[in-house]
């Protein structure tokens, strides 16, 4: 079945412990991507591939890293988390290199930062 | 980045009425402007896009029309049903390929 997967779905975390979320495309999509989904302020990207070994940072970048080694994975990395990263976090893929073409989302991750 | 503002931020309807939402965008270059639906608890999901060299496309009961020179793009759901109720959101593709939303709307449509 063609999906998009996180891990972990839910996650409770402290403060500035460490923390990775995985992503993974089963579709050999070119582009990925990280959203962020708070209430009031809708869909935010925090970082883009358009290709293995190519990121590029979106609108909320700050506090968040990832990596592109291989075309099926995107893990976002929280070096040291904080309670303003409390959200629901979306990863996403498309199909070409641009994004001009549908994004199929994962089915999130609720993290909250105490 | 890219702005994108999204009107209304919510919006009730009676069943079989239509439903207007309204975006707007500032980076003249974008060239794709996709909607996405979003269920209570799901994830978002494509229901139309449009590109920039087509003014007007539709699928069934869902349309969207772009006027490049304005700036703007709009979703329209005809004959609505208890099941469009959702949150949508516009984006726009920007000259760096990075996707922006709007903040969304909530619609609901009451039977």
């Amino acid at each position: 079945e063609a999906q998009v997967t996180q891990n972990p779905r839910y996650l409770i975390t402290v403060t500035g412990k460490k923390l990775t979320v995985t992503c993974s495309q089963n579709m050999n999509h070119e582009y990925m991507s990280w959203y962020r989904q708070d209430p009031g302020l809708g869909l935010r990207q925090i970082y883009y591939s358009m290709n293995v070994e190519v990121t590029d940072k979106g609108d909320v970048p700050e506090g968040y890293k990832v990596s592109r080694k291989e075309k099926r994975n995107f893990p976002l990395i929280l070096e040291s988390p904080s309670p303003n990263q409390t959200s629901l976090y979306f990863c996403a893929s498309s199909p070409r290199l641009a994004g001009a073409n549908e994004q199929f989302f994962g089915p999130g991750t609720r993290l909250t930062v105490l | 980045g890219e702005n994108v503002e999204q009107h209304p931020s919510t919006l009730s309807v009676q069943e079989g009425d239509s439903a207007v939402i309204k975006c707007t965008y500032s980076d003249s270059a974008s060239n794709y402007f996709p909607w996405y639906k979003q269920e209570l608890g799901k994830r978002p999901q494509l229901i139309i896009d449009i590109r920039s060299n087509v003014g007007e496309k539709k699928d069934q009961r869902i349309a969207v029309t772009l006027n490049k020179t304005a700036k703007h793009f709009s979703l329209h759901i005809t004959e609505t049903q208890p099941e469009d109720s959702a949150v949508y959101f516009c984006a726009a593709l920007n000259s760096g390929y990075a996707l922006n939303f709007g903040k969304g709307t909530s619609l609901l449509v009451t039977p």
